[in-house]
């Protein structure tokens, strides 16, 4: 591995369902992000966590949980999914949330449709 | 509250130089980013500025002045392969990253 990986790549979901979408780094970074891009409204920050063990609540938090077990995971949950979580989310990382010149790496991404 | 703005969408001729505006307002400052995203892939890091000036990188070069809230991303001798959107992210006194809704740039022959 190298860098961050993202899974799956696309996925299309029925409405109500759960879904767990995998994030792993293997940069040793402390801080991990979640984001969904869609079109007209750029990337927005879902959760984020500063290092292992914490985790916080970005601008469009709602319907969606994370957890940071160990330092190179961060998985997103949709407990229920609904269309309007139809997006396509970006894991990140960098090497310390708290620094001001440190950037942010990105997955590749996961292209998620709710039906 | 946040507010990033930056062009939607701009046009260029290969060869030619575009310079692609972003302006903000937001609660605290902690510089100030800029990312190349290609269609259906993920944004890759182009320029970090915290202090007022130019920053030069090859044919990119990103410019920021802080009183006025404004930042600059400047490239030259532009190639077809510079086709993408390019993001102007802020980050804020809580040190989250503000991301603009993008500039799309066309490069035409």
């Amino acid at each position: 591995i190298a860098g961050i990986t993202q899974a799956p790549t696309s996925q299309i979901l029925a409405a109500g369902r759960r879904m767990t979408l995998r994030c792993t780094q293997d940069m040793r970074h402390n801080a991990m992000y979640w984001y969904r891009q869609d079109l007209g409204l750029g990337l927005r920050l879902i959760h984020y966590s500063n290092t292992a063990g914490t985790t916080g609540k970005g601008e469009v938090p709602d319907g969606y949980s994370v957890s940071r077990a160990n330092t190179d995971d961060f998985p997103l949950t949709l407990a229920s999914a609904v269309p309007s979580q139809t997006s396509v989310y970006f894991c990140a990382s960098s090497g310390d949330g708290t620094s001001g010149s440190d950037e942010q790496f990105f997955g590749p991404g996961t292209r998620l449709t709710v039906l | 509250g946040q507010n990033i703005d930056q062009p939607t969408e701009m046009t260029a001729t290969e060869g030619a130089i575009v310079q692609i505006n972003c302006t903000y307002q937001t609660s605290g400052f902690n510089g100030l980013f800029w990312y190349q995203q290609h269609a259906g892939e993920a944004p890759t890091f182009l320029s970090y500025n915290v202090l007022d000036g130019l920053e030069e990188k090859g044919r990119f070069s990103s410019f920021l002045s802080r009183s006025k809230g404004y930042s600059y991303l400047l490239l030259k001798e532009l190639q077809m392969k510079d086709s993408a959107s390019y993001l102007c992210a802020v980050k804020d006194s809580g040190y989250a990253l503000n991301f603009g809704k993008g500039t799309s740039l066309l490069v035409t022959p």
